[in-house]
């Protein structure tokens, strides 16, 4: 059981390029999120999703982008990464929002030189 | 507005003692659930406990249980026995109408 599967781990990036975190999960789940989390600090949300099709911002969603085409996948989008962004980022997703808790992937530790 | 407050940034424990993190929620759902999770420093989040806005009785899961006060809107998280693996950041979250994390408390246990 794979649960969130988020790729690639590490990824070094210059200033100005783009690149697509990979999230997936094999439990069904509606629910999808993206948070970043710097050094020493919590979790900040970026993207959510409620279902295919359905995506809404979250508290920092400035220089990213998402898309929701199924279920299972729910990748994020750096258009012109700046140092700013230099984070790690983490993909979660849960079935339901009162009664279950989110599961999260491994992480995505991304650098931007 | 909905929220979480985690309002010790870092705590200290000697090892076999007892430790409580706090937490307090502001929701004007009737129906939502409170979490508690763990991130040592490898860095994944794992999941620890949930209560419920309608469950009477405190969690508990192994050493962790989960002091929930409806009244005063605070869901801490009591560690007992503690042990230096228990070293880590604890992050209370809340879901209802949405999902929302506090900011984190750094917990060192001391050999």
């Amino acid at each position: 059981n794979a649960g969130v599967t988020q790729t690639p781990k590490f990824r070094i990036l210059k200033i100005g390029q783009s690149m697509t975190l990979q999230c997936a999960q094999d439990m069904n789940h509606n629910y999808m999120y993206w948070y970043r989390q710097d050094p020493g600090m919590g979790l900040k949300l970026i993207y959510y999703s409620v279902g295919a099709g359905i995506t809404d911002k979250g508290e920092v969603p400035n220089g990213y982008n998402v898309s929701r085409s199924t279920t299972e996948d729910f990748p994020l989008r750096l258009e012109l990464a700046a140092p700013s962004q230099t984070s790690v980022y983490f993909c979660a997703s849960t079935s339901e929002l009162v009664n279950q808790p989110q599961h999260f992937g491994d992480g995505t530790r991304l650098s931007i030189l | 507005a909905q929220k979480i407050t985690q309002t010790q940034p870092g705590m200290f424990v000697q090892e076999k003692e007892a430790v409580t993190l706090d937490c307090t929620y502001d929701t004007s759902d009737q129906s939502y659930g409170l979490f508690w999770y763990k991130q040592p420093s490898s860095g994944e989040m794992i999941f620890l406990i949930y209560q419920g806005s309608y469950d009477e009785q405190n969690a508990t899961e192994g050493r962790y249980s989960l002091n929930f006060q409806k009244a005063r809107k605070s869901a801490n998280l009591v560690i007992s026995a503690s042990q230096l693996g228990d070293s880590a950041m604890y992050f209370c979250a809340m879901g209802g109408n949405q999902f929302y994390f506090g900011t984190g408390t750094s917990l060192t246990v001391i050999p």
